[in-house]
């Protein structure tokens, strides 16, 4: 069974630019989350998808980021414009059902934003 | 922010049992305790939960003390792959996010 993957791994752009960045979760995961750790910080939370519709979005820094998941499969997660402390390691994660004893959160490798 | 107290690092010798200590004494009664790990240049990656009772699976034990305000996580026979940070969460199983402290960060030594 795949795991969770991001794309791309790396990027590196410069402040004023736009960045997406996408996550497939696991097949069959209806939950989607994306989590960043800012350079020296703990990670931190961003938002939750139920399938295609934003369940929590409390962690998002600003509009400056937009997230979708539309048809509740993939999500990408767009900054725009970005900014220099937008640099950090964004995290991607699926689960199947919270609420049940043995749900967890599978992570993707993270994608590696630089902004200069 | 984080509900839990852990050392910031430790060592560990290669084949010996590495023993993670965490602190939640504000535990809620629906709270579990979890644990991850992040290896270098990977995502985080669970490794087991408790509620009350101690758990084993294939990569680590889970001991909870008896007022559930201290936890142990054990990893039997340390290898050099299991050099990595790691999270000791308490949450509720419903709750969406997983909100992560500083982890302790686990050197081990060959």
């Amino acid at each position: 069974e795949a795991g969770v993957t991001q794309f791309p791994s790396h990027s590196v752009i410069e402040k004023g630019q736009t960045v997406t960045l996408r996550c497939d979760p696991i097949s069959g995961h209806d939950n989607l989350y994306w989590y960043r750790r800012v350079m020296g910080k703990e990670i931190k939370f961003l938002l939750h998808f139920v399938k295609e519709s934003k369940q929590d979005e409390s962690g998002m820094p600003n509009n400056r980021f937009l997230a979708e998941r539309t048809g509740g499969t993939y999500s990408t997660l767009k900054v725009q414009p970005a900014e220099l402390e937008d640099s950090g390691v964004y995290f991607c994660a699926s689960s199947s059902t919270p609420g049940r004893r043995k749900e967890t959160q599978y992570f993707g490798p993270g994608t590696r934003l630089l902004v200069l | 922010d984080a509900k839990t107290t852990q050392p910031t690092s430790m060592d560990c010798a290669e084949g010996r049992a590495a023993n993670l200590p965490c602190n939640h004494s504000t535990i809620s009664g629906n709270e579990y305790v979890y644990w991850y790990r992040q290896i270098h240049s990977q995502g985080p990656q669970y490794i087991i939960h408790g509620l009350k009772n101690n758990e084993t699976n294939e990569m680590a034990s889970l001991i909870i003390t008896e007022d559930r305000k201290s936890s142990t996580l054990i990893l039997p026979h340390a290898t050099l792959r299991d050099t990595a940070v790691y999270y000791c969460i308490v949450r509720v199983v419903r709750d969406d996010k997983i909100i992560f402290g500083k982890g302790t960060r686990l050197h081990i030594l060959p």
